[in-house]
């Protein structure tokens, strides 16, 4: 079935480091991308998108680039601040039947200044 | 604006007790969902309601109910808790089943122990 492996965390990182959070899917079709992040206390909010291969999500300074060839969706970011302190979830979205988002279990980045 | 809201925010549950988590959103969407996140899990959706009239099981439906009220509002029933629901559970809505942007809009959350 469907699915997403992003890497354990947390991920601790000093203010201004560069992030990655390695995102690999399985997907039958050709699936929608996606970076949700969860601010402590909060629900999940869009991050960014891709809906076809090669295609680059942005947003905030955040980028992810959709590779076809090693179905990956790593995220990624030139300088950390506090404030990007959360959990990131990878999701697919199949482009069949009904929107329905499969996530990945998710990794806790911590900035410290 | 206040989006997608959930109640309550925390309750405590004994086995054997039942509740309903009410979910409503304002923004006129025609598809809402209802997922539990665990711990090294992820988002597991429960049970989703593509359009107003309609509901479908998801990825873990067992142990659950939900009902589609209006267009505005999903709730989701525990008839007989269980330990194992212990989770944090989220409501999601979305502007339709079609839409291309995938982009669901989350509440903010109702945590939910079961003794």
């Amino acid at each position: 079935g469907d699915s997403v492996t992003q890497m354990e965390g947390p991920v601790t990182l000093s203010e201004e480091a560069f992030l990655t959070i390695n995102c690999t899917y399985t997907a039958t079709g050709y699936p929608s991308l996606f970076w949700y992040v969860q601010y402590p206390g909060e629900g999940l909010q869009l991050l960014l998108k891709a809906t076809k291969a090669d295609d680059k999500g942005s947003n905030k300074g955040f980028e992810a680039t959709y590779r076809k060839e090693t179905t990956s969706f790593h995220l990624e970011k030139g300088s950390v601040q506090v404030s990007d302190s959360a959990v990131y979830f990878c999701a697919l979205r199949v482009n069949t039947g009904f929107q329905k988002l499969v996530f990945g279990t998710g990794t806790r980045l911590l900035v410290s200044p | 604006n206040a989006g997608v809201t959930q109640t309550p925010k925390f309750q405590v549950l004994k086995t054997g007790q039942s509740m309903t988590l009410q979910c409503a959103q304002d923004m006129n969407h025609n598809s809402m969902y209802w997922y539990r996140q665990d711990p090294g899990m992820g988002l597991r959706l429960i049970y989703y309601s593509a359009s107003e009239g309609t509901t479908d099981k998801g990825e873990v439906p067992n142990g659950y109910n939900v009902s589609r009220l209006n267009k505005r509002e999903f709730s989701l029933r525990l008839e007989s808790a269980a330990p194992s629901q212990t989770s944090v559970y989220f409501c999601a809505s979305s502007v339709q089943r079609e839409d291309p942007t995938g982009e669901l809009f989350f509440g903010e959350g109702s945590r939910l122990t079961v003794l």
